[in-house]
C-alpha cells in the first residue's frame, strides 16, 4: 500500500539515549515534515524538508535533527532523549511546491523517554 | 502569539443534532485554511480546505474574514463524525500549523 511507513511504532527510551525516527515514503512527494503532537497542544512541526537535501526548522526544532539524504527518507534524530520529548511523532509528506496544502500522515510513533 | 484558537477541546453532541467545532486565527492577510481529522485508529487526514467550497461527509466550513473563523458545520451529527478534529491555516508553503484540536463524540 502506497503512503508513509513509519518506525518503530511505539518505543520506550531512557534519557540520554540516542534515537532515530524512521520514516519512509513512496509517494514521490518531494516535502517532507515531522511533527509531535501532545495533549492539550495539538500537532507542532518540528523540521520540515522541501526538496532531497535541504531541511528547516519548525516551532520546536531544539533536541532534534533530521536529514534528507534522498527522496523517500527523512529521519529524526533525537541526539540525547530528555523526558519532554515524551510524545507521539508524526511524520507526513505532500507533493511540495504549487500543492493543494493536502499532507499525508503516517500513522506515528509513541515514543515514552523516561 | 496564537495563531490558531479552537476554543473547546471536547464536545459531545446527540445523534442527530447539528454540530459546529469552532476554529479562530490571527493570521494577517488572506490564509489558506484546512480542516484535519482523526478517526479512532485512522492517520491524520485532511477533511476539507476552504479554497474548495465543498462539503465532505456532510460537513461544511465558511471563512469569516472579518471574525477570522473558520467554523466546522454539520447539520445533523452522526455517530461515525466522532474523531479528533484539528483547524489548520496555512500561510506559504511548509507553515501550516495545526490548533490545538476538538475532540468531538456523538452520543448515540
Amino acid at each position: 500500500i502506497a503512503g508513509i511507513t513509519q518506525a518503530p511504532t511505539s518505543q520506550i527510551l531512557a534519557a540520554g539515549r540516542r534515537m532515530t525516527l524512521r520514516c519512509t515514503q513512496d509517494m514521490r512527494h518531494n516535502a517532507m515534515y515531522w511533527y509531535r503532537q501532545d495533549l492539550g497542544l495539538g500537532l507542532r512541526l518540528i523540521h520540515y524538508s522541501n526538496t532531497a537535501g535541504t531541511t528547516g526548522k519548525g516551532e520546536v526544532p531544539d533536541g532534534y535533527s533530521v536529514s534528507r539524504a534522498n527522496t523517500d527518507d527523512f529521519p529524526l534524530t533525537l541526539a540525547s532523549a530528555v523526558p519532554s520529548q515524551t510524545s507521539v511523532y508524526f511524520c507526513a509528506s505532500s507533493p511540495g511546491t504549487s500543492d493543494t496544502g493536502e499532507l499525508f500522515f503516517g500513522e506515528g510513533s509513541r515514543l515514552t523517554v523516561l | 502569539a496564537q495563531r490558531v484558537t479552537q476554543p473547546e477541546k471536547l464536545l459531545s453532541v446527540f445523534k442527530g443534532a447539528p454540530v459546529e467545532l469552532k476554529c479562530n486565527y490571527s493570521y494577517s492577510g488572506s490564509p489558506e485554511l484546512f480542516w484535519y481529522v482523526q478517526y479512532s485508529r485512522q492517520r491524520l487526514q485532511l477533511l476539507l480546505r476552504h479554497i474548495s467550497r465543498e462539503s465532505i461527509k456532510g460537513f461544511t466550513a465558511d471563512l469569516n474574514k472579518g471574525e477570522t473563523s473558520f467554523h466546522l458545520k454539520k447539520p445533523f451529527a452522526q455517530e461515525e463524525d466522532s474523531a479528533m478534529y484539528y483547524c489548520a491555516p496555512r500561510r506559504g508553503a511548509n507553515n501550516l500549523f495545526f490548533g490545538t484540536g476538538t475532540r468531538l463524540t456523538v452520543i448515540p
